[in-house]
C-alpha cells in the first residue's frame, strides 16, 4: 500500500531564516506531488505541483520554492521566511493515470510558525 | 477556471440530527467533485468523490453527496450526526485535464450532545 511521510511535524522559525520541509511517498512510482498551505480560516491554497523529477509548477508567486530531486521526494524551501509564511503545510500525491478523477492523498501536515 | 463556495464556515447540529454541508462549484469543464474531512492537526482524508455515472455518491462514515448539475451543487449529507463527526470538511473540484484540486474554504462541523 502507498504511504506518504512528511516532516518535520512542527517547527518554529525566526523571520529571515531558511526553511526546508520534506515529503516522501512510498509504494507507488511517478506520482503527481503537491504542496498545499492551509492558513487559518482560508482553506487550502495550492502552492506547487510536480508531474515528474525536476518538473515544478508554481501556482502562487511568493518567497517559497519547491524541488523534486527524486521520483518520490518533494521538498518545500525558503531562503528567508516571512511572518506571512506561517501556516499548516500539506504534502500530497496522486497517481498520474486518469489524473483529473484520481484522489489526492494527503500527508499529516507540518505546522510552521514564523516568529 | 474552477472555484468552490462552501456556504457557512461553521455549522452546529445536535447528535442524531441531520447533517447538511453545502457546496457549490463553478467549472468551465465537466467537474469532478470531492469531499474531504480534516480532524484537528491532521491531514485530509477523502470522504467521497464524484467523477462520472451515478449522481448520488456514498462515502465513508455514513456520508453521501448528490451531484446536481442544474444547481451546480454537491452538498454533503448524513442522516444522523455522531459526536465523532466533529471536524472540518472541505469540498474540492477538478476536471478533465486538471492536475490539481481547487478547494473551498471549509466548513467546521460541531456536534452538540
Amino acid at each position: 500500500s502507498q504511504t506518504i511521510h512528511q516532516w518535520p511535524a512542527t517547527l518554529v522559525q525566526p523571520v529571515g531564516s531558511p526553511l526546508s520541509l520534506e515529503c516522501t511517498v512510498e509504494g507507488t512510482s511517478n506520482p503527481n506531488l503537491y504542496w498545499y498551505r492551509q492558513a487559518a480560516g482560508r482553506g487550502l491554497q495550492l502552492l506547487f505541483y510536480s508531474v515528474g523529477i525536476g518538473q515544478i509548477s508554481s501556482e502562487v508567486p511568493q518567497n517559497l520554492s519547491a524541488s523534486r530531486p527524486q521520483d518520490r521526494q518533494f521538498i518545500l524551501s525558503s531562503k528567508k521566511l516571512l511572518l506571512s509564511d506561517s501556516g499548516f503545510y500539506l504534502c500530497a500525491w496522486a497517481t498520474t493515470t486518469g489524473i483529473s478523477g484520481n484522489t489526492i492523498y494527503f500527508g499529516e501536515g507540518s505546522w510552521l510558525t514564523v516568529v | 477556471a474552477q472555484s468552490v463556495t462552501q456556504l457557512g464556515s461553521h455549522v452546529s447540529v445536535s447528535e442524531g440530527a441531520l447533517v447538511l454541508l453545502r457546496c457549490n462549484y463553478s467549472s468551465s469543464v465537466p467537474p469532478y467533485l470531492f469531499w474531504y474531512v480534516q480532524y484537528p492537526n491532521q491531514g485530509l482524508q477523502l470522504l467521497l468523490k464524484y467523477t462520472t455515472g451515478a449522481t448520488l455518491v456514498k462515502g465513508i462514515n455514513g456520508f453521501e453527496a448528490e451531484f446536481k448539475k442544474s444547481e451546480t451543487s454537491f452538498h454533503l449529507t448524513k442522516p444522523s450526526a455522531h459526536m465523532s463527526d466533529a471536524a472540518e470538511y472541505f469540498c474540492a473540484v477538478s476536471g478533465p485535464g486538471r492536475r490539481a484540486l481547487t478547494f473551498g474554504s471549509g466548513t467546521r462541523l460541531q456536534v452538540q450532545p
